[in-house]
């Protein structure tokens, strides 16, 4: 029973065109949303989060969008760029004491 | 400024082995999370450790146990390994419980043959 569902396995963009990544997930108690990077070999990176208290949190290119009562998010990257090729994972903060709920994510691969 | 440091990077083992992963918390950070990442899967919760007790738990079973040392430091052992144990182990720190500052570390990968 998957409380974070990301759809697509994968994605492929054109260099300097837009990704956006989509992230659904069915419990209305979650509150915080993150979403990870992660390369081949490496451990996640923290990219961008947003609070439910806000449907929009931008960071350079990286851009957030919460949709509360779809419960959807998507993170939106533009432009794209070869080094944005990775997979990136949407996580919800769940549990009293803050784990992290991942979605199984998608692989972005950003074409020259 | 070392980030968190996890060992060994490569583990192969056998069906009914025990196993002791580790992880060397970023500096500054006191708390240390445990995440299994099987192949095609996100990462799943396997519980968190603060001031040197297990502060929750995700829905792993028995066999795999934890421990935190004073230095913050832990370690993740898995008991009577099956197959299914296969997976990137991974190791997250942060100050304080509840936090959002999660720094993940490269994992370990464990093959169970």
């Amino acid at each position: 029973d998957q409380q974070v569902k990301q759809n697509s396995p994968s994605l492929s963009v054109q260099e300097g065109r837009i990704s956006i990544l989509n992230c659904d997930y069915t419990n209305s108690m979650f509150d915080y949303f993150l979403w990870y990077k992660k390369y081949p070999a490496e451990g996640p990176t923290f990219l961008i989060s947003i609070s439910s208290i806000k449907d929009k949190n931008e960071d350079g290119r990286f851009t957030v969008f919460l949709n509360k009562s779809a419960k959807h998010l998507s993170l939106h990257i533009v432009p794209s760029q070869p080094g944005d090729s990775a997979v990136y994972f949407c996580a919800a903060l769940g549990g009293s004491q803050g784990n992290l709920i991942f979605g199984k994510g998608t692989k972005l691969s950003v074409k020259p | 400024d070392a980030g968190v440091t996890q060992s060994p990077t490569h583990l192969i083992k056998t069906r009914g082995q025990q196993v002791t992963l580790r992880c060397s918390p970023k500096s500054g950070h006191d708390t240390v999370s445990w995440y299994q990442q099987a192949l095609g899967q996100g990462p799943q919760f396997i519980f968190q450790y603060y001031e040197e007790e297990e502060r929750q738990r995700g829905n792993f079973p028995d066999r795999f146990s934890g421990h935190q040392f004073p230095n913050y430091s832990s370690e993740l052992n898995v008991n009577a390994l099956l197959l299914g144990d296969s997976a990137l182990y991974l190791c997250a720190s942060s100050y304080r419980t509840g936090n959002y500052g999660y720094t993940f570390g490269s994992g370990t990968r464990l093959t169970v043959v």
